[in-house]
């Protein structure tokens, strides 16, 4: 089945510090790729996503790109705020459709 | 416009009950998704339903646990006699297809807990 390896949390870093969070995957058939993020207290919000190799993903300063031969959706920002303090989930959807989730990466950004 | 509501928020419940869970998709989705999110952990798939096809059940983790919905609209995630390890986070998401590239939009979640 398809599975999911994402980098262990939690992660603390300064305001305007740059990010990565690294993201691997094992997925059945040509998958898409999801960045899902849980700010506190909140519902589970799609962050972006790339559809085919080589798209790079992009919302809020965040990007991702596709990575079909390292299998790989690492997520990057280059100046992160605190107002990014959340649980960010890497999320392949392969053939059987339903999302594989990561075990989440919390970050908390200090000012 | 609306997005995906399930009620209720939170279920407090004693062990051996039976409990029903409902998803409110967002209107026009024909996909309807549950998971569930264990303290800590990430979120674990549960049952997918598309359309009228038979819905895909590999995820629920015994017989304990039953889906159904109705044509395109509200579905219900049934758990009977439960046990204290199904206390967690249920969530519903709802995308416009079954397809890959489609972006699955979750509802707030029901807490249930099982004292």
């Amino acid at each position: 089945g398809d599975s999911v390896t994402q980098m262990e949390g939690p992660v603390t870093l300064s305001e305007e510090a740059f990010l990565t969070i690294n993201c691997t995957y094992t997925a059945t058939g040509y998958p898409s790729l999801f960045w899902y993020v849980q700010y506190p207290g909140e519902g589970l919000q799609l962050l972006l996503k790339a559809t085919k190799a080589d798209d790079k993903g992009s919302n809020k300063g965040f990007e991702a790109t596709y990575r079909k031969e390292t299998t790989s959706f690492h997520l990057e920002k280059g100046s992160v705020q605190v107002s990014d303090s959340a649980v960010y989930f890497c999320a392949p959807g392969g053939s059987a459709r339903q999302l594989t989730f990561g075990s989440g990466t919390q970050l908390t950004v200090l000012p | 416009g609306a997005g995906v509501s399930q009620s209720p928020s939170n279920k407090v419940t004693e062990k051996g009950k039976d409990v029903e869970l409902r998803c409110d998709p967002i209107s026009g989705h024909t996909a309807l998704y549950w998971y569930r999110q264990r303290l800590g952990q990430g979120l674990e798939f549960l049952i997918y339903f598309q359309g009228n096809s038979a819905p895909d059940k590999s995820g629920l983790p015994s017989d304990r646990f039953s889906a159904e919905r109705t044509g395109e609209s509200v579905s219900t995630l049934t758990i009977q006699r439960t046990q204290q390890e199904d206390s967690a986070v249920y969530l519903c998401a709802s995308s416009l297809g079954g397809d890959r590239t489609d972006t699955q939009y979750f509802g707030p979640g029901t807490r249930l807990t099982v004292l």
